[in-house]
């Protein structure tokens, strides 16, 4: 069965830092995997996507993520934060039936 | 283009009243459908999804039902509500999966407060 663990329930950086927000998946074939962001009382919007071609994946706003096998990882990252990257994201392993990771809280400070 | 409809974007329902939401989606034919509800700080549940029309899975037990009485129509459903079915309900398409993987769109969302 698939399963998609999201390491940090919160993840607290200040403006201008990196963000790194970590997920690990199983899954007994080729996963499809992907990252959401959910603003407050909004739906989700797809971030990025991995689907078997580059193992980097550049997504919107400067988000990239990173697949490694050998690890089961698919971290969420980005050189350096927003105010307004400040929202719940999801990890999402979508092969077959969507399975998500529970999210991470982004808090930015000033 | 494709797009997908959701409504209402907020409602507040009485315990024990009956419930209708509705998506739609527009500009694809045949998509897979899903129903997720979104818990107050938790994440989200798959509730029901559909490859087709009157094809119906449930992946959790519970006092909702869904229907798809049209190709681009999903409709989640309950005939009473309880206060724990409060929360934020989200639909979401995805492509048959024969024609690739490119993720799933959602909709914005329907915030259901039982009271």
């Amino acid at each position: 069965a698939q399963s998609v663990t999201q390491l940090d329930s919160h993840v607290s950086v200040s403006e201008g830092t990196p963000v790194l927000l970590r997920c690990n998946y199983s899954s007994s074939y080729s996963p499809s995997l992907f990252w959401y962001v959910q603003h407050p009382n909004k739906g989700l919007q797809l971030l990025l996507k991995y689907t078997s071609a580059a193992t980097l994946v550049k997504g919107i706003n400067g988000f990239e993520a990173e697949f490694k096998k050998s690890e089961t990882s698919f971290h969420l990252t980005k050189p350096s934060a927003h105010m307004s990257d400040a929202a719940e994201y999801f990890c999402v392993e979508g092969s077959y039936i969507p399975t998500f990771g529970r999210g991470t809280s982004l808090i930015v400070h000033p | 283009s494709q797009t997908i409809h959701q409504w209402p974007a907020t409602l507040v329902q009485p315990v024990g009243s009956p419930l209708s939401l509705e998506c739609t989606v527009e500009g694809t034919s045949n998509p897979n459908l899903y129903w997720y509800r979104q818990a107050a700080g938790r994440g989200l549940q798959l509730l029901f999804y559909s490859v087709g029309i009157g094809q119906i899975s449930s992946e959790v037990p519970q006092n909702l039902s869904a229907s798809r009485p049209q190709d681009r129509q999903f409709i989640l459903s309950s005939k009473k509500l309880l206060l724990s079915d409060s929360g934020f309900y989200l639909c979401a398409w995805h492509r048959e999966r024969r024609k690739g993987n490119y993720g799933y769109t959602f909709g914005s969302g329907t915030r259901l407060t039982v009271v």
